[in-house]
């Protein structure tokens, strides 16, 4: 597509309740990453994918988090049994192999998670 | 220590000032580093990179300094348009962001 695509653009959701949030990358991206910011705060690294692999996953806040990539598209972040604190905005970025950390990156508009 | 820090701000500044913003990394073997700017409920979009020799971009000016592993960025004859937050980043495998410094430009 033209841009980075992120679904829902907003998603409220009852404490405990799973979530799945999804990136659609710039067509022929095949870096694309994750990062989460709270209210007020900087962006928090969570996961970036190398086509389908996630060579770091360090960024993860706890393994009711987890993230896939298929078909070095379509990524989907998953967070189990959610928290009130993982209420915030995720946004997903692309780039083209090996030009993120070079030319930078182009984020998608996130996905708002409200956990109440 | 965080990986990149930055000014906490806010800097409130009249339309037509000059104002600056400094920025230091942690990471000795970061290789690209870039100024993004986040406007309120939007996501961060690339202002400009920042080069060894520092670079200019019209009213904006970037600098980087390797050996105190330091960047900045200058903002000449500010707009109102130019309130926003600006986002240190540094890369190295991936890009680290600051928390990002405030901006205002009043009339």
């Amino acid at each position: 597509g033209a841009g980075v695509s992120q679904s829902p653009s907003n998603k409220v959701t009852e404490k405990g309740k799973d979530v799945e949030l999804r990136c659609d990358p710039i067509s022929g991206h095949t870096a694309l990453y994750w990062y989460r910011q709270s209210l007020g705060q900087g962006l928090e690294f969570l996961i970036y994918f190398q086509g389908n692999s996630a060579p770091d996953k360090s960024g993860l806040p706890s393994d009711r988090f987890s993230a896939e990539r298929t078909g070095g598209s379509v990524s989907t972040l998953t967070i189990q049994r959610t928290q009130q604190e993982d209420s915030a905005v995720y946004l997903c970025a692309s780039s083209l192999a090996g030009t993120g950390a070079v030319y930078g990156y182009t984020f998608g508009s996130g996905t708002r998670l409200t956990v109440v | 220590r965080k990986e990149v820090e930055q000014d906490p701000g806010p800097f409130n500044v009249p339309e037509g000032a000059t104002v600056a913003f400094n920025c230091t990394y942690s990471n000795s073997a970061s290789q690209s580093f870039f100024w993004y700017r986040q406007d309120c409920r939007k996501e961060p979009k690339l202002l400009m990179s920042v080069y060894s020799s520092g670079n200019e971009d019209g009213r904006f000016t970037a600098q980087l300094n390797r050996a105190s592993q330091y960047i900045s960025l200058l903002i000449r004859d500010s707009k109102l348009s130019d309130s926003a937050t600006y986002l240190c980043v540094v890369g190295h495998n991936d890009m680290r962001f600051g928390a990002g410094t405030r901006l205002t430009v009043k009339p």
